[in-house]
């Protein structure tokens, strides 16, 4: 049973364009949604998070536009980059559960020159 | 700050055989946790720690799997006796405390033929 499910499976943006990957969820007992990113041969790492009492969060290049009535949350890359490349993981965690995270199964994004 | 600590980064063994893997987490941390990623189901969470005792092990996949946290500085999965489809990379990660991002470590790829 996919808790998070996640879209799409990889995807090819041109340096300067925007990445988009999208994800949704089922249960509304979640209420904490962060972005990792994994470098290949490394653990992921914290990109940015979301709580659902606001509809979007930016940090730099890094935005999180949040859809609570559609169970929906976006990560949009601006202005991608080389170093971009790497692999985002969607993920929720319901409330009273710690940091106990369920993931999306992941989005290989490549940026290319 | 050296991050979660874990070893070995590579494990190649046979069938039948018993796999030790071993966490340190980041001083200080309160929670730690095991994580397992595999292409066909993304990142699966093992089992998770709060000050020494495991909480939620609803994730271990069967009784071949064991976790333990002697001390907050220490932990160790255990698979025995492993088999081909456990080949996968086994992630530790801590959090200071509730609500906290998680760190990970940048893994152990375990292959058992």
């Amino acid at each position: 049973q996919q808790q998070v499910k996640q879209s799409p499976q990889s995807l090819i943006v041109q340096k300067g364009g925007i990445s988009i990957i999208n994800c949704a969820y089922e249960n509304t007992a979640f209420d904490y949604f962060p972005w990792y990113q994994q470098f290949p041969g490394k653990g992921p790492a914290l990109l940015i998070a979301i709580r659902p009492d606001v509809s979007e969060k930016k940090e730099g290049r890094f935005t999180i536009s949040f859809n609570k009535s559609a169970k929906q949350f976006s990560l949009h890359i601006m202005d991608s980059q080389p170093g971009d490349s790497a692999t985002y993981f969607c993920a929720a965690r319901k409330s009273g559960t710690a940091s106990k995270l369920t993931f999306g199964t992941g989005t290989r994004l490549q940026v290319t020159l | 700050d050296a991050g979660v600590i874990q070893s070995p980064r590579h494990e190649v063994t046979e069938m039948g055989q018993e796999v030790t893997l071993r966490c340190k987490p980041i001083s200080g941390h309160d929670y730690l946790f095991w994580y397992r990623q595999t292409m066909m189901r993304g990142l699966e969470l093992l089992i998770y720690f709060n000050n020494n005792v495991p909480i939620d092990d609803s994730g271990m996949p069967e009784d071949r799997f064991s976790a333990k946290m002697p001390n907050a500085s220490f932990s160790t999965l255990k698979i025995q006796p492993s088999e081909p489809r456990d080949s996968a990379v086994y992630f530790c990660a801590s959090s200071p405390r509730t609500g906290q991002a998680l760190h990970f470590g940048n893994g152990t790829r375990l292959t058992v033929t």
